[in-house]
């Protein structure tokens, strides 16, 4: 069985400073997802990550994927408070298409 | 926009009441899945249907029903809802074979008193 774990699953910082988010993963990988979730809103995807080594930035936030530790990390570079949301990671794995997410990490950025 | 339609967006139950949710998406996606959103639990999948016709049960399922109606339409159906399924409901669709996230609806908020 699948188990997917994000730490920490709370997560309170300043403006500026950086973060990194841990997903970590208990059996091989087919996909790696990275969603967003503002309050009472729906799940936006950030990134998938096909492969070991994959990185994608978009703005200040940059995924990476490291298949052999079965881990990926969600990097928060200089926060503002428009990255407060929660950031959900997800895995499937032996081609089945059938995500299984982490619990979420709740970020919220301070002035 | 194209994307997932869900409705209701948000429903209040008596205990023991049945209803459908109903969920549509228009990007030819052929995989359509249903998932349960509690405070600190992540999502949880209720059931999931590959492909036009065929339905599977999820991490889930207990107490609840699903119909794949056509390529576009996946319901979920409370037959006699209790309390405990007091929550956000997601429905989310994909094309497996590319490289692409699910894309979600908006939600049903679920209240059961």
């Amino acid at each position: 069985e699948l188990k997917v774990e994000q730490n920490p699953l709370f997560l309170s910082m300043q403006e500026g400073k950086n973060y990194t988010i841990y997903c970590n993963y208990s059996t091989t990988s087919d996909r790696l997802y990275w969603y967003r979730q503002d309050p009472g809103k729906s799940l936006e995807s950030l990134f998938v990550l096909l492969s070991n080594g994959a990185v994608k930035q978009e703005g200040r936030l940059m995924a990476s994927l490291d298949t052999k530790a079965r881990l990926s990390t969600l990097h928060i570079t200089a926060a503002v408070h428009d990255l407060s949301a929660t950031y959900f990671c997800a895995v499937d794995s032996g081609g089945s298409y059938i995500p299984t997410f982490g619990r979420g990490t709740s970020l919220i950025v301070h002035p | 926009n194209a994307g997932v339609t869900q409705t209701p967006k948000f429903q209040v139950l008596k205990t023991g009441q049945s209803m459908t949710l109903q969920c549509a998406q228009d990007m030819n996606h052929n995989s359509m899945y249903w998932y349960r959103q509690d405070p600190g639990m992540g999502l949880r999948l209720i059931y999931y249907s590959a492909s036009e016709g065929t339905t599977d049960k999820g991490e889930v399922p207990n107490g609840y029903n699903v119909s794949r109606l056509n390529k576009r339409e996946f319901s979920l159906r409370l037959e006699s809802a209790a309390p405990s399924q007091t929550s956000v409901y997601f429905c989310a669709s994909i094309n497996t074979g590319r490289r692409q996230p699910q894309h979600f609806g908006d939600g049903t908020r679920l209240s059961i008193l």
